[in-house]
């Protein structure tokens, strides 16, 4: 276990749907990541927060939308998905930016029908 | 800009074998390089870093890489091979000169069969 907790470990959801997806880190971490993981492409980034601020968005649809509470937790936000947002999100935090290693969750698988 | 790139899809060794994954990168500052390795329906673990000091870099589970700068090379290595090894392995870059968001690149992956 790496300390990050991913909820839940599956997502079946049709376009119509609204859901979230959750992510839980217990290191202490300052900063926390969203990563979209597909078939046959290298991981994107999507969302970086800093101490609840967000400081990165890679260019993301609006239908994701994510949500930083607090430095523990981090959600994203799901709402008219289309099928090939199909793929495993990932999760990570990072003592901070300056340049901390970055420790991942196990992911949510999402089907999107 | 930061790029990566992992020049083999999959690497196949029989066990007891010394293995090598390939990476090579691009910044234009300094690197900070990564190795993650991701079993099957699990997220990415950390196996090793670089960023300054000794170009060789021990890791976890008997994992090393080595880092080369006048190649622009990481290469992952391991000098003998079990089957529990076999998973994706993911190499990944951050521009320490120009990248405020600790964002990393990651390059495509390189599965690694390793049979007995």
């Amino acid at each position: 276990e790496t300390g990050v907790t991913q909820t839940p470990r599956h997502l079946v959801m049709g376009m119509t749907n609204k859901k979230s997806l959750k992510c839980e880190q217990h290191l202490g971490h300052n900063a926390m990541y969203w990563y979209k993981q597909s078939a046959k492409k290298p991981l994107e980034l999507m969302f970086v927060y800093s101490l609840e601020e967000r400081v990165e968005n890679n260019s993301v649809p609006s239908r994701f939308s994510p949500e930083c509470p607090n430095s523990s937790h981090l959600f994203l936000h799901l709402h008219t998905l289309q099928p090939e947002d199909s793929a495993l999100y990932l999760c990570a935090s990072s003592q901070d930016l300056a340049g901390g290693t970055q420790y991942f969750g196990p992911g949510t698988r999402l089907l999107v029908l | 800009a930061q790029s990566v790139a992992q020049p083999e899809d999959q690497v196949n060794v029989a066990e007891g074998n010394p293995l090598t994954v390939k990476c090579t990168y691009s910044v234009s500052g300094n690197p900070y390089l990564f190795w993650y390795v991701q079993y099957p329906n699990r997220g990415l673990q950390f196996l090793l870093k670089y960023i300054t000091g000794d170009n060789l870099v021990k890791g976890s589970y008997g994992f090393e890489a080595e880092f080369n700068k006048s190649q622009t090379s990481f290469h992952l290595k391991k000098p003998s091979a079990l089957v529990s090894d076999s998973a994706l392995y993911f190499c990944a870059v951050r521009d320490l000169n120009n990248n405020a968001g600790n964002m990393l690149t990651f390059g495509g992956g390189t599965r690694l069969m390793v049979k007995p």
